[in-house]
């Protein structure tokens, strides 16, 4: 079963935007990671951040964590048409060897 | 080096017939996981390897889906008997040794059964 809500579904914003997708989960974790999916097709990760992190940056991505809340964010700045698709995070749960994914948040960032 | 790769990349099924599925992982990497992801959806855990064995099966939603992993290498992944809600993207990915970290996502096979 899947672990993680994201939210939201679709977020459609102009280029040079910043985009904002939110993911909460239900039981503890080890760490939360976010990948991005074009086409339907294979998942590239992005960025991983574990349970003793509240935030951490990658390039133009930053992520937060609030393990209090059990939620997460994935913040995308000055977004760019080439960041269109699909944003998952996926969280690793202590004794489970898989990862446990959300539901995905579609992103279109319009030219 | 290569990344993972998955074949076929897509395949056409009538109900009932039985497909393989097959996988090869990035070369080093000891984990292999197996996911689907119905159209739409998130990405479903169905079972992962460590070397040759599958210590972890709890995925698999029934008796017609099996996988094997043969010389801590290339996966296949069977589904017998398939029906229409089969039908899905099947991703593998490997990870290096057993850490849940960072995986490495094949393309997938996109799986139609008519």
């Amino acid at each position: 079963s899947q672990q993680g809500e994201e939210d939201p579904q679709a977020l459609s914003i102009q280029e040079g935007e910043n985009a904002t997708m939110n993911c909460s989960y239900k039981t503890s974790i080890n760490n939360l990671q976010w990948y991005r999916q074009n086409s339907g097709r294979g998942l590239v990760h992005l960025i991983l951040i574990r349970s003793n992190e509240r935030e951490k940056h990658s390039g133009r991505l930053r992520v937060t964590l609030d393990t209090s809340k059990k939620s997460s964010s994935l913040l995308i700045t000055a977004s760019r048409a080439a960041d269109t698709a699909s944003y998952f995070c996926a969280t690793a749960r202590t004794g489970a060897n898989n990862l446990f994914f959300g539901t995905g948040t579609r992103l279109t960032v319009i030219p | 080096g290569a990344g993972v790769s998955q074949s076929p990349s897509n395949k056409v099924t009538e109900k009932g017939k039985d497909v393989e599925l097959r996988c090869d992982p990035i070369s080093g990497h000891t984990a292999l996981y197996w996911y689907r992801q119905s159209l739409g959806q998130g990405l479903e855990f169905l079972i992962y390897f460590q070397g040759n064995s599958a210590p972890d099966k709890s995925g698999l939603p029934s008796d017609r889906f099996s996988a094997e992993r043969t010389g801590g290498s290339v996966s296949t992944l069977t589904i017998q008997r398939t029906q229409q809600e089969d039908s899905a993207v099947y991703l593998c990915a490997s990870s290096y040794r057993d850490r849940v970290d960072e995986q490495y996502f094949g393309p997938g096979t996109r799986l139609t059964v008519t």
